[in-house]
């Protein structure tokens, strides 16, 4: 069975600067997929980044960018930048393609302070 | 618009007293789940279906049915609701199993039991 883990239960940054979430799995899959969600007070769930473990280079979308490193089973996520809407609970999740089955973080609330 | 709808948003109920809570998408997404959110826990996938009449166990089956009668739809049941049982669920949809990708996620249900 697969395990996500999330360290850090909760953090805070300062507006504009940048944070890092962590995030550590464990499988013994070789292909897989890993996705961070973001989820603000109003509980929407919304992907931020998506990341297929084939694929060396690591995933970015604007200010997020992932820091994937497969042999150590870690999936970090850099927030550049960050802004008073990023603020919210962060999930890390796993997946392997052609199984359903689904394995998220504890989570991690981020504060932005302005 | 592409989305994922949950009834009802909050619910309270009495210990016993069998519920349903209904899930429909709008996106023809082959894959469809259920996940209950609680403190300190993250999101634990209770059942999940990869296509119509397709279902299985996630990590907390235990309280709950579920059915894929037809592709939009993917009700969550609790015949005998325990207080155990209150949380937050969500359901989610995304196009493949087999190539994982975004999933759609509902706004969510507030259940408690008394």
């Amino acid at each position: 069975a697969q395990t996500v883990t999330q360290s850090q239960p909760e953090m805070s940054v300062q507006e504009a600067e940048t944070v890092t979430l962590s995030c550590t799995y464990d499988t013994s899959e070789n292909n897989y997929y890993l996705f961070w969600y973001k989820q603000p007070p109003s509980r929407q769930m919304i992907l931020v980044i998506r990341q297929e473990a084939y694929k060396q280079q690591n995933a970015t979308e604007n200010r997020f960018s992932v820091n994937f490193q497969k042999a150590a089973k870690s999936f970090s996520l850099k927030i550049s930048d960050s802004q008073l809407g990023d603020t919210a609970m962060y999930f890390c999740a796993f997946m392997k393609p052609n199984a359903g089955k689904s394995t998220f973080g504890d989570g991690t609330t981020l504060t932005v302070k302005p | 618009e592409a989305q994922v709808t949950q009834n009802p948003r909050y619910l309270i109920t009495v210990t016993g007293k069998k519920l349903t809570v209904t899930c429909s998408q709008n996106m023809n997404h082959e894959y469809m789940s259920w996940y209950r959110q609680d403190p300190g826990l993250g999101l634990r996938q209770i059942y999940y279906s990869m296509n119509v009449e397709v279902t299985d166990k996630g990590d907390v089956p235990e309280g709950y049915k579920v059915s894929r009668k037809e592709k939009r739809n993917f009700p969550l049941i609790l015949e005998s609701p325990s207080p155990n049982q209150t949380s937050l669920y969500f359901c989610a949809s995304s196009l493949s199993i087999g190539l994982p990708t975004e999933a759609f996620f509902g706004q969510g249900t507030r259940l408690t039991v008394v």
